[in-house]
């Protein structure tokens, strides 16, 4: 069973830079035709896509957060992460790591979510 | 890119059937059959309930369909219970530069 699992500070100050890592068991990320992407859903809203990636490194951004997110992979580790710059409070939210299915048609596997908070 | 346009609340009884809609346009939901489904119950990460618009992931159960018309998509739960209060996300691929868009949510309240 496919279990993906996010890692990284649970506080952030403002103007700085959020960094997460998703670690993923039970498969590997290398797989033929599946991407890797993150979702944040802020406290009490909806979801949004972040971005996706695929494990040959090739990446997919919303153009709403695209000029501050990277998204990498490390395929001998297992994991991709996330790096979003300039957060300010309206990042805060609950950060999911999921499996992309392919062509980016549905996210089929998915973390259990971490809580980021940005604050001073 | 917006969102796409869910009902804010539905309720039923138990045992009723409600519908959830979700409406994009020619870009997203009226231009593919990638209309999926997600259930969310409070505290936890959503669950794939549907995909390419009408089909089901192993595990879900059959009370669970869904169905196109146009730049609208459905979720209809049938034989409503208890366990089934909780929010419900569409999404859609799109070929705006978003690639991929979620719907604004529904909270389904079981009666």
């Amino acid at each position: 069973q496919l279990q993906l699992q996010e890692s990284g500070p649970g506080l952030v100050k403002p103007s700085e830079t959020l960094s997460l890592t998703c670690t993923v068991s039970g498969g590997s990320i290398s797989s033929s035709s599946y991407y890797w992407g993150w979702i944040r859903q802020p406290p009490g809203k909806g979801l949004e896509w972040i971005g996706s990636i695929y494990y040959s490194g090739s990446t997919y951004y919303n153009p709403s957060l695209k000029s501050r997110v990277t998204i990498s992979v490390d395929t001998s580790k297992n994991q991709f992460s996330l790096k979003l710059s300039s957060v300010t409070a309206a990042d805060t939210a609950v950060y999911y790591c999921a499996r992309h299915a392919p062509a980016m048609v549905h996210f089929d596997y998915w973390g259990q979510g971490t809580l980021v908070t940005v604050s001073s | 890119q917006s969102a796409l346009t869910q009902p804010a609340s539905v309720s039923g009884s138990p045992g009723q059937s409600i519908t959830i809609s979700c409406t994009g346009t020619s870009s997203d939901v009226g231009g593919y059959n990638y209309v999926s489904w997600y259930q969310q119950h409070p505290g936890k990460a959503p669950k794939l309930m549907i995909y390419d618009v009408s089909n089901r992931p192993s595990g879900v159960s059959n009370r669970f369909s869904g169905s196109k018309s146009g730049n609208t998509a459905s979720l209809t739960i049938s034989g409503l219970q208890a366990e089934d209060e909780a929010d419900y996300y569409c999404s859609s691929y799109t070929s705006s530069s978003t690639i991929y868009v979620f719907g604004t949510g529904t909270k389904v309240t079981v009666l």
